[in-house]
């Protein structure tokens, strides 16, 4: 079974601070996604990672920037968090053999930013 | 413009009734599409990709199905326990991200 992780499934912030999402997939995939999604407007992808310190923007990269030093590991930083980055973050890894498309999903973070 | 449009938005049924959800896609090369099942709070769960004009694949008593331009997934006899958001998102040309659909709400009433 393909597993994906997030270190929190809640957190709460203050505006301004420096906040750390981290992912981590146990599955050897390549491809790893941050998302946010928010009531009425879906997932939106925000930086996905395609190989080891490699990075592209999504859709929504602003505010946002992420790491990617290990094959497992992707992580999301808000370098200066604020009240508009209040979401449910996920993360998804891909890559497989047999279906190198199909995304699979982590339980997600909540993040509150007051 | 690359899209994937779900309908409807929301669904209510009786324990029993059974229905479809549809996901139509307007996009060059399509690789795949894909269905999830998303719970309240929590990450969408992977139920099934398409790869192919007729192909089908069924799962309990979700069945999707796949056309040159939408995907449907019929439910059989719904339970309240497959009360949930249904994703589709589809692959396509050279990109390794994925559209998303705006998701169906389901809830079945016992």
């Amino acid at each position: 079974d393909v597993k994906v992780t997030q270190s929190s499934r809640y957190l709460v912030k203050r505006t301004g601070e420096k906040v750390f999402l981290e992912c981590v997939q146990d599955m050897d995939h390549e491809n790893m996604f941050w998302y946010r999604q928010d009531p009425g407007l879906g997932l939106r992808l925000i930086y996905f990672s395609y190989d080891v310190k490699m990075k592209e923007k999504g859709d929504i990269p602003e505010g946002y920037s992420v790491s990617r030093e290990k094959k497992e590991r992707f992580s999301l930083i808000l370098e200066s968090a604020s009240t508009n980055q209040t979401s449910m973050y996920l993360c998804a890894s891909s890559g497989d053999g047999t279906s190198t498309d199909t995304q699979y999903f982590g339980p997600g973070t909540r993040l509150t930013v007051l | 413009e690359d899209q994937v449009t779900q309908s409807p938005e929301a669904l209510r049924l009786q324990e029993g009734e059974s229905s479809s959800l549809n996901c139509s896609y307007t996009v060059s090369g399509l690789r795949g599409l894909f269905w999830y099942r998303q719970d309240p709070g929590k990450g969408p769960e992977f139920l099934f990709t398409l790869y192919s004009a007729g192909e089908e694949k069924e799962k309990e008593r979700l069945k999707a199905t796949l056309t040159k331009k939408e995907s449907f997934l019929h439910i059989t006899a719904p339970k309240p326990e497959d009360s949930a958001t249904y994703l589709c998102a589809v692959a396509f040309g050279g990109y390794n991200k994925l559209i998303f659909g705006a998701g169906t709400r389901l809830a079945v009433h016992p």
